[in-house]
């Protein structure tokens, strides 16, 4: 399978605190994706990093990629309770049917205020 | 630009009965892909469509499942006699030149 894996399943840290979450895949990659969902609500897209690059940010979000190890990881700085919420990390595989979308299970944030 | 626009959000069948979920893609967009996402798990690929042709249903089961794409109107999944199994989250993802933008989700729920 080259589905995704998500490590922690779950985290719980205090607001303010940074939350670190990690990614592996099994095959080639054309990109990584990290998304957010809110409880019971649809997919919002955070970052795209790309199979060529090794650090990517946008806002308090730092996303790293290691293509020798097919690990990803996502960091949020200074975390806030709106951040609660599950993250996924998601690849298109490079190769034939590559448009398609891999998630990993997830991981559930849970930021206390 | 409205982006991806689902419909119903949510829809209760009871079991036998037909589920049809509608997808409307982004304004330019002509690649549409159905994910089904169970609980507590991720998204999994069903399958691409582009106007009027299928292009991958390699993740849509054998049976009961069927997805089309007209050349007007939206995207349609539909599942055939319902089962307690077909519960689940159903997305719709729109692509372009800058990647994918996933719909809001209908949740179906088989009672």
């Amino acid at each position: 399978s080259q589905q995704g894996e998500e490590d922690p399943q779950a985290l719980s840290i205090q607001e303010g605190e940074n939350a670190t979450m990690n990614c592996s895949y099994k095959t080639s990659i054309n990109n990584l994706q990290w998304y957010r969902q809110n409880s019971g609500r649809g997919l919002v897209h955070l970052i795209l990093i790309r199979s060529n690059e090794r650090e990517k940010h946008s806002g308090r979000l730092r996303v790293t990629l290691d293509t020798s190890k097919k690990s990803s990881s996502l960091l949020i700085t200074a975390s806030r309770a709106a951040d609660t919420a599950s993250y996924f990390c998601a690849t298109d595989y490079s190769g034939a049917g590559s448009y398609q979308l891999t998630f990993g299970k997830g991981t559930k944030l849970s930021v206390i205020p | 630009n409205a982006g991806v626009m689902q419909n119903p959000r949510h829809l209760v069948r009871r079991r036998g009965q037909e589920a049809r979920l509608r997808c409307s893609p982004m304004k330019g967009h002509s690649h549409v892909y159905w994910y089904r996402q169970l609980p507590e798990e991720g998204l999994k690929f069903m399958v691409y469509l582009q106007k009027e042709n299928i292009i991958d249903e390699s993740g849509m089961p054998k049976e009961r499942f069927s997805a089309e794409f007209p050349k007007e109107g939206p995207s349609i999944l539909r599942i055939q006699q319902v089962v307690r199994g077909d519960s689940a989250a159903y997305f719709c993802a729109s692509s372009g030149n800058y990647g994918y933008t996933f719909g809001s989700g209908t949740r179906l729920t088989v009672v």
